[in-house]
């Protein structure tokens, strides 16, 4: 049974670009969550998709967004880069948004 | 704003050692907590979890958590630490009802001395 997967698992760009990354739910989970975690920081909560909707989001500008296919996938969308978006990016799948299972992440450096 | 701390950022124990890391959180509602744990090069697991019920919570590795409501706190505990306890714990929270996003402490790095 596979876990939470995404994609890339590293990812350089410069400023003012675009970025797109992609999260694979675990099996039987309907429901996933962004989280943008800094170095030496805990998670902080970008939004949570649940049946193709954003359903919560977090203190984050408009420059992030997302979505989530029929198939419960989802990819988070970054416009116009900032250094200070470097980080790692951690996608989180639940059942109906209750306990949440993490993958490994997609670090993101800007230049 | 909903906020969580956690005490210490930095422990280091000798194996066998007891062990505490401290969590406070923010918010005088309905809660539920969790900890979680990242173990070198490995991604976020969850560790244990209080929903309801007894405040004492087992989890898994012989760690366990204490919900003390009045103090808003939830500490982690294990009684004795092994070397592959080694490893970033991190004390979540998740408050109010229909509020589905996990507020994160800083984490705190465990280094166990062989």
């Amino acid at each position: 049974d596979a876990g939470v997967t995404q994609s890339p698992t590293h990812l350089i760009k410069t400023r003012g670009q675009q970025v797109t990354l992609r999260c694979s739910p675990k099996s039987g989970h309907d429901t996933v969550s962004w989280y943008q975690q800094a170095l030496g920081q805990g998670p902080q909560f970008i939004f949570q998709y649940y049946e193709e909707e954003e359903r919560q989001r977090g203190n984050f500008p408009d420059r992030f967004s997302g979505h989530q296919f029929p198939n419960y996938s989802s990819e988070l969308n970054v416009n116009a880069l900032l250094l200070g978006d470097s980080a790692l990016y951690l996608c989180a799948s639940s059942f109906q948004g209750n306990i949440q299972y993490f993958g490994a992440g997609t670090r993101l450096s800007v230049l | 704003a909903q906020s969580v701390s956690q005490h210490n950022h930095h422990v280091i124990l000798s194996e066998a050692a007891s062990l505490e890391l401290g969590c406070n959180y923010s918010y005088g509602g309905t809660v539920n907590l969790f900890w979680y744990v990242q173990y070198p090069g490995q991604h976020l697991q969850l560790l244990l979890k209080y929903f309801s019920g007894d405040p004492l919570v087992k989890g898994i590795k012989g760690f366990e958590a204490e919900f003390i409501k009045s103090k808003f706190s939830f500490n982690l505990r294990k009684p004795s630490v092994q070397w592959s306890d080694t490893a970033e714990y991190f004390c979540a929270v998740n408050a109010g009802d229909s509020n589905y996003q996990l507020i994160w402490g800083a984490g705190t790095k465990l280094i166990i001395k062989p």
